[in-house]
């Protein structure tokens, strides 16, 4: 199983952009990174999610190094309403990966006005 | 679409209880996962059926069992509630997503008390 690492919390202030970065370092050769995010008494939601290089979405971008032994979520211009624990999961792409990945203990991002 | 369902929401068991979570997607995923997340912690897996059919241990299985009843339902059954074994349970399902990105979606949680 691809272990990663992030870390555990992080501050910022509204109207900042913001960087979580993930640690895979046994990433596998067919493994994706995606991101999750995660609210209080709420199951986690998907973000993001990459093989290399850059993602973007309407709401993040994933940066991947050439390496991919670590990524890194960035939110830009982040709100109150982004306070939220933030999952990096590595994986593969397909049914029979299931269960193959782990979420770990996320990154607690608090978000002051 | 409903997406992942889960019941009850809430239940307060006794120790040494026996119970049955349920779920259901509608997405058509082969894959089903139930998760559990202690206060403060990450979501760790319990068991997981990559297809219907088929079910197999996670990270803690110990004090569980499951059944994948169809391609829609993954149930979670204690068969004798612990105290330890308080704790949200979080069903999943995975699948494409628009053909580009390969995602869980998360049900919305059973909070699970064991006194």
């Amino acid at each position: 199983l691809a272990k990663t690492t992030q870390p555990i919390s992080m501050d910022s202030y509204e109207g900042q952009e913001v960087n979580i970065t993930c640690s895979h370092n046994n990433i596998a050769t067919n493994d994706y990174i995606t991101w999750y995010q995660q609210f209080p008494s709420q199951g986690p939601r998907f973000i993001i999610q990459g093989y290399k290089t850059k993602v973007t979405n309407e709401v993040a971008s994933l940066f991947i190094p050439a390496d991919r032994k670590s990524s890194t979520l960035s939110l830009p211009r982040v709100s109150l309403s982004d306070t939220a624990v933030y999952y990096c999961l590595v994986g593969g792409r397909a049914d029979t990966n299931a269960g193959k990945s782990t979420f770990g203990d996320g990154t607690t991002l608090t978000v002051k006005p | 679409n409903a997406g992942v369902t889960q019941t009850p929401k809430f239940q307060v068991l006794k120790t040494g209880q026996s119970m049955t979570l349920q779920c259901a997607q509608d997405m058509n995923h082969n894959s089903m996962y139930w998760y559990r997340q202690d206060p403060g912690m990450g979501l760790r897996l319990i068991y997981y059926s990559a297809s219907e059919g088929t079910t197999d241990k996670g990270e803690v299985p110990n004090g569980y069992n499951v059944s994948r009843l169809n391609k829609r339902e993954f149930s979670l059954r204690l068969e004798s509630a612990a105290p330890s074994q308080t704790s949200v349970y979080f069903c999943a399902s995975s699948g494409w997503d628009r053909g580009q990105t390969y995602e869980q979606y998360f049900g919305p949680g059973t909070r699970l008390t064991v006194t």
